[in-house]
């Protein structure tokens, strides 16, 4: 069965990075992008980007354009969030998924990874 | 950017009870238009996509309507399970998504 497999819980300083992993199994892995949605605390879901695992096209949210970079290994069928100059803001659960038959409906969520910023 | 606007921010509603809840796009989506259920500690599931098609094993208490800018999911009769936060998101311009902000769905 379709699974992603999130790396885990990760505390921060501000100005630091972060890089979070999402190992695809259960599919073929480059016919299907990636998203990357995060939820602080209490708060909804927000888009981050996308990430076609086919050729390594990226769309990012306009609001984190040069802070936040993705990619793949499609040796490892693994998806990696990279975040930059982190801030007590960017405190959240980041999640990847993929869509299913249709492009852009999620039907497969990782299991999150809490990633903390804090002095 | 497309933003998805959702109301009411809470509902309270009784079990057995119909819940209405309502998300509207600043601009026409069509009908490429989802809506997921979220528990407290847990990933959000697909309900409804297509504005109206219910996704694989969703009862069929949960309905989508709606076309364009305006969209309306309905639960029938409300389980004790259905209490959770619920977000619209549209993908008409995919690859990039936005979200609504929630609705909180409470019991009463």
């Amino acid at each position: 069965q379709v699974q992603l497999v999130q790396s885990g819980a990760e505390v921060k300083k501000p100005g630091a990075s972060v890089k979070v992993s999402c190992k695809a199994s259960g599919y073929t892995f480059t016919s299907y992008g990636i998203s990357w949605v995060r939820q602080a605390p209490g708060q909804g879901l927000e888009w981050m980007g996308w990430i076609s695992a086919y050729n390594g096209n990226t769309n990012y949210a306009q609001k984190l354009q040069g802070r936040v970079t993705m990619t793949t290994d499609t040796s490892t069928s693994t998806a990696y969030m990279e975040l930059r100059s982190l801030r007590s803001d960017d405190t959240a659960v980041y999640y990847c998924a993929r869509a299913g038959m249709v492009q852009g409906v999620i039907t497969r969520w990782g299991q999150g990874t809490l990633v903390t910023v804090s002095s | 950017e497309i933003v998805m606007t959702q109301s009411p921010a809470t509902l309270s509603v009784s079990p057995g009870e119909r819940a209405t809840l309502s998300c509207r796009a600043s601009q026409s989506v069509s009908s490429n238009l989802a809506w997921y259920q979220q528990k407290p500690g847990q990933a959000p599931r697909l309900l409804i996509y297509g504005a109206s098609t219910r996704a694989t094993g969703i009862p069929a208490r949960f309905s989508g309507s709606g076309s364009g800018t305006e969209f309306t999911l309905t639960i029938s009769s409300l389980q004790s399970e259905d209490f959770a936060v619920y977000y619209c998101q549209q993908y008409n311009n995919w690859p990039a998504y936005t979200f609504g902000q929630g609705t909180k769905l409470e019991i009463k």
